[in-house]
């Protein structure tokens, strides 16, 4: 069955400290991935998707994810974290068969 | 407890005619989110209700389209004069929203979706 995998439940990095968060997914076919975000009191929003090509996706914000078909991962990434990061980010599928499956989040604390 | 859930679970409209998609959000949770999936896309936002305050339609694509949330509850998308790229799947998430800190407060809770066909 498809499932997507979140293994940080919680992190908490000081300022200006690099961000890696992991996402694995499980799923046969081609997959279209993203991330969002959703800060308190908001809804989700987009941060970086990929569909094809360039395996390393660039985002807004400065977040970066990479795409490693092999080890079915799509970690988010930033070299530098603000406080304005604080917030939660969730991975997601999308599979041939238009289904959209999320992972469970991971709560991002950015200590000033 | 029960989840979040929505009706119609799929519905087919002619163009032109309008439709209403429920969502019954989870007891007790004061906000209240409809975003739609189009095909081969991610999530795009549409509303956002949160208690009694006026709700964020910034997502709204058109003046076709509307929602309300009837005592802070059960919330009714409206789609008025459904266009064929109006087909899509209609999500509808709550969440808790108690407070402004805290990890189970904004984690919103997606109902099963209702896909909505405009031939």
């Amino acid at each position: 069955a498809q499932s997507v995998s979140q293994h940080n439940h919680h992190v908490i990095l000081s300022e200006a400290a690099s961000l890696e968060l992991g996402c694995n997914y499980s799923y046969g076919g081609t997959v279209n991935l993203f991330w969002y975000v959703q800060y308190p009191g908001q809804h989700l929003q987009l941060l970086l998707k990929y569909f094809s090509g360039d395996p390393l996706v660039k985002g807004i914000k400065g977040f970066e994810a990479e795409f490693i078909k092999s080890k079915f991962s799509f970690n988010l990434r930033k070299p530098s974290v603000q406080w304005s990061d604080t917030a939660e980010y969730f991975c997601a599928i999308l599979t041939g068969a238009n289904n959209l499956f999320f992972g469970t989040g991971t709560r991002l604390t950015v200590i000033p | 407890g029960a989840g979040v859930s929505q009706s119609p679970s799929n519905k087919v409209t002619e163009k032109g005619k309008d439709v209403e998609l429920r969502c019954d959000p989870i007891s007790g949770h004061t906000a209240l989110y409809w975003y739609r999936q189009s095909l081969g896309q991610g999530l795009e936002f549409l509303i956002y209700f949160q208690g009694n305050s006026a709700p964020d339609k910034s997502g709204l694509p058109s003046d076709r389209f509307s929602a309300e949330r009837t005592g802070g509850s059960v919330s009714t998308l409206t789609i008025q004069r459904t266009q064929q790229e109006d087909s899509a799947v209609y999500l509808c998430a709550s969440s808790p929203r108690q407070g402004l800190a805290g990890a189970s407060t904004d984690t919103q809770y997606f109902g099963p979706g209702t896909r909505l066909t405009v031939l």
